[in-house]
């Protein structure tokens, strides 16, 4: 069975400092993972993937992600946040053989304080 | 990327009536679009699959004759809260994909959700 574990319900990070909001995921095959976030009252918004290839993924506003295949994880991570990062963050994964279902973490909050 | 909409993005209805709410992608065709329910506590739970031309695919607890999905065309899925309770109270976000990239690399792409308010 597919599924994705966020440890954190909330992270705190000053300004300026570096982030890192963690997921691990369990998943038959090889997994496509997922970062979104969401502000307050939005839908989601797609921040990046790991389908295949380097396990260094870059996405938007500057996060990455660092597929990490023996320790099931796909961290996410800012080098400086902003405060305007704040938000709720999502892993997800979807398996290799069913395309349409997607496997979300219960979410992270990320809290940068100026 | 790619750009759905959702609407209403508010909605306040007294208990006992039916509400829709419609969502579409803009710029690409969806054969196949997903319904969501997030709760307070944050999780977003995946209510249904919506397949354009056919029935919609439920998820086990969800009640297919409480929340109607229809799927009529390629760029519309809708979906109706028949007999809306307090309890129906919630934030329902769709999502799709586009159809014409391949498979293996399709991202979903959000709504921004529709908040069911239920006096």
């Amino acid at each position: 069975a597919q599924s994705v574990a966020q440890p954190e319900d909330q992270v705190n990070v000053a300004e300026g400092n570096p982030l890192t909001v963690k997921c691990t995921y369990s998943v038959s095959g090889n997994p496509y993972l997922f970062w979104y976030v969401q502000y307050p009252n939005r839908g989601l918004q797609f921040l990046l993937k790991y389908i295949t290839g380097d396990n260094l993924v870059k996405g938007s506003y500057g996060f990455e992600a660092e597929f990490n295949k023996s320790q099931t994880s796909f961290h996410l991570k800012k080098p400086s946040a902003l405060v305007s990062d704040s938000a709720l963050y999502f892993c997800a994964v979807r398996g290799p053989y069913n395309f349409n279902k997607f496997y979300f973490g219960s979410g992270t909050k990320l809290n940068v304080k100026p | 990327g790619a750009v759905v909409s959702q609407h209403p993005s508010r909605v306040i209805c007294k208990s006992g009536t039916s509400v829709k709410i419609e969502c579409r992608s803009l710029d690409f065709q969806a054969t196949t679009m997903f319904w969501y329910r997030q709760f307070p506590k944050k999780s977003l739970m995946l209510m249904a699959t919506s397949n354009e031309g056919s029935k919609a695919t439920y998820e086990q607890g969800v009640e297919k004759d409480k929340f109607l999905i229809n799927h009529a065309s390629l760029t519309l899925s809708t979906l109706t809260v028949t007999s809306a309770h307090p309890e129906d109270s919630s934030f329902y976000i769709c999502s799709a994909r586009d159809g014409s990239r391949a498979a293996n690399t399709g991202e979903l792409f959000f709504g921004e959700g529709s908040r069911l308010t239920v006096l």
